[in-house]
């Protein structure tokens, strides 16, 4: 149980595109979506926290403007990357958390997004 | 000081030996503690959660945790190559939020 999937697992794309990155728990209804970022040999830094049904709240120094996210329903959210550069280049990685009574996090497998 | 301290490492051990990894967090409110591995190019896994004081077994892994000294711990029995990866230690600090905060990781090599 507690499967995340992500969609794409990669993207390259032109600089100045959009890019819609999935995020989809399979086996439970996720409460709250969170969003990271990882540099290479770097940790994972929070970008957002999703809540299905209301805004999501952004980390300090995350534009929410350029990093559009939507928690739409309990199995799905999504994030999408505007007017992407190269210095977003990234492995962006979802987790989800099953329910009000857990803290634990189940992440996606990532999309790594390479722009150029 | 960052909220949550790990040594970067790396932490290299022969195969078969116990690997003995490290936290340190800054927020002695915090309630929830856990270990995730990643390999590289991959995205973390759940390998245990820790609530309470004391140690937590399962398989050849046992967390460890110390509130009163705001120090949580991995050990890896029997350890082997395959365990060679980044372990990220996470924390619930005490801020309301559900949101984990994560150490930079201690990258792990087993030594075949």
């Amino acid at each position: 149980g507690a499967v995340v999937s992500q969609h794409p697992s990669w993207v390259i794309c032109k600089s100045g595109t959009s890019v819609k990155i999935e995020c989809r728990s399979l086996d439970f209804q996720a409460t709250t979506m969170f969003w990271y970022r990882q540099f290479p040999k770097q940790s994972l830094m929070l970008m957002a926290t999703s809540n299905e049904g209301s805004k999501a709240t952004y980390e300090q120094g995350v534009e929410k403007d350029k990093f559009l996210i939507n928690h739409a329903s309990l199995t799905l959210s999504t994030l999408t990357v505007t007017s992407a550069h190269p210095e977003d280049s990234s492995f962006y990685i979802c987790s989800a958390i099953s329910g009000t009574s857990t803290d634990t996090q189940y992440f996606g497998p990532g999309t790594r997004l390479t722009v150029l | 000081q960052k909220e949550v301290e790990q040594n970067s490492g790396p932490l290299s051990v022969p195969e078969g030996a116990i690997a003995s990894l490290n936290c340190t967090y800054s927020d002695r409110g915090s309630q929830s503690f856990f270990w995730y591995r990643q390999y590289s190019g991959k995205s973390p896994e759940l390998i245990m959660s820790i609530y309470s004081n004391g140690d937590k077994e399962d398989g050849r892994f046992t967390a460890q945790l110390n509130k009163a000294s705001q120090y949580v711990s991995l050990l890896i029995r029997d350890s082997q190559p395959s365990d060679s990866a980044t372990y990220l230690c996470a924390v619930r600090l005490d801020t309301g939020r559900r949101a984990l905060t994560f150490g930079s990781g201690t990258r792990l090599q087993v030594q075949p």
